[in-house]
């Protein structure tokens, strides 16, 4: 079967910095994703990690580690409009659809 | 070609009454994909195309579910004779390229009386 964990809700206060864990549990492994989604609207692409180490991209980060079915997104510099879900997803193999996580909903706080 | 589109953005129907939604993929995207979103949840697989093939279907998606994508561009989600627990949001999806991450479109959210 396929699992996916991640924190239902945090809060972080403006300017600071956040990590959002995942962990995983899935029959073969072909990528993990990220995504950012508000309240309403489309999920977007954040990152996207398929070897073991850490992916940066401005103030997002992405680390995976394969071997212990773990992954976190880390956001820097905090900003009210982070208020979002951020979707943790895993292929499992080839290019098959996407299983995600529930998401976990960030607050920024003043 | 500015993303995935859906069509309608809102459908309000009664109990019993059939729905069709329409998803239109980005352009040269031969894989394209259905979720339902609930409130609270990540979103749930239903149903992958990749061209016009339906490759994979959810054990979730029951047989009033039906999804076709005709000449491998746009797809239709048919729901018949809908339940209130169809109520969601409907997310369309395509992806293309070696990393294949999924860009959706905006959604079609099904409320159902």
């Amino acid at each position: 079967g396929q699992n996916i964990d991640q924190p239902t809700e945090m809060t972080a206060t403006e300017g600071a910095i956040v990590q959002i864990n995942c962990t995983y549990q899935t029959s073969g492994f072909n990528g993990l994703f990220w995504y950012q989604q508000h309240a309403g609207e489309a999920p977007t692409f954040l990152s996207y990690n398929v070897l073991d180490g850490l992916e940066e991209k401005g103030r997002f980060s992405s680390f995976l580690s394969r071997s212990k079915g773990y992954s976190y997104l880390l956001l820097k510099e905090l900003q009210m409009k982070d208020s979002a879900s951020y979707l943790c997803a895993v292929r499992d193999r080839g290019n098959t659809p996407l299983v995600f996580g529930k998401g976990t909903r960030l607050s920024v706080i003043a | 070609d500015t993303g995935v589109s859906q069509d309608p953005r809102h459908k309000i129907t009664k109990r019993g009454q059939n729905v069709t939604f329409r998803c239109d993929p980005i352009s040269e995207h031969n894989r394209l994909y259905w979720y339902r979103q609930t409130l609270g949840q990540g979103p749930e697989f239903l149903t992958y195309f990749q061209n016009e093939a339906q490759l994979e279907k959810s054990r979730l998606l029951s047989d009033r579910f039906s999804a076709e994508r005709p000449k491998g561009s746009f797809s239709t989600l048919e729901i018949q004779r809908t339940e209130q627990g169809d109520s969601a949001m409907y997310l369309c999806a395509s992806s293309a390229g070696v990393h294949g991450e999924a860009f959706f479109g905006q959604g079609t959210r099904l409320t159902v009386v």
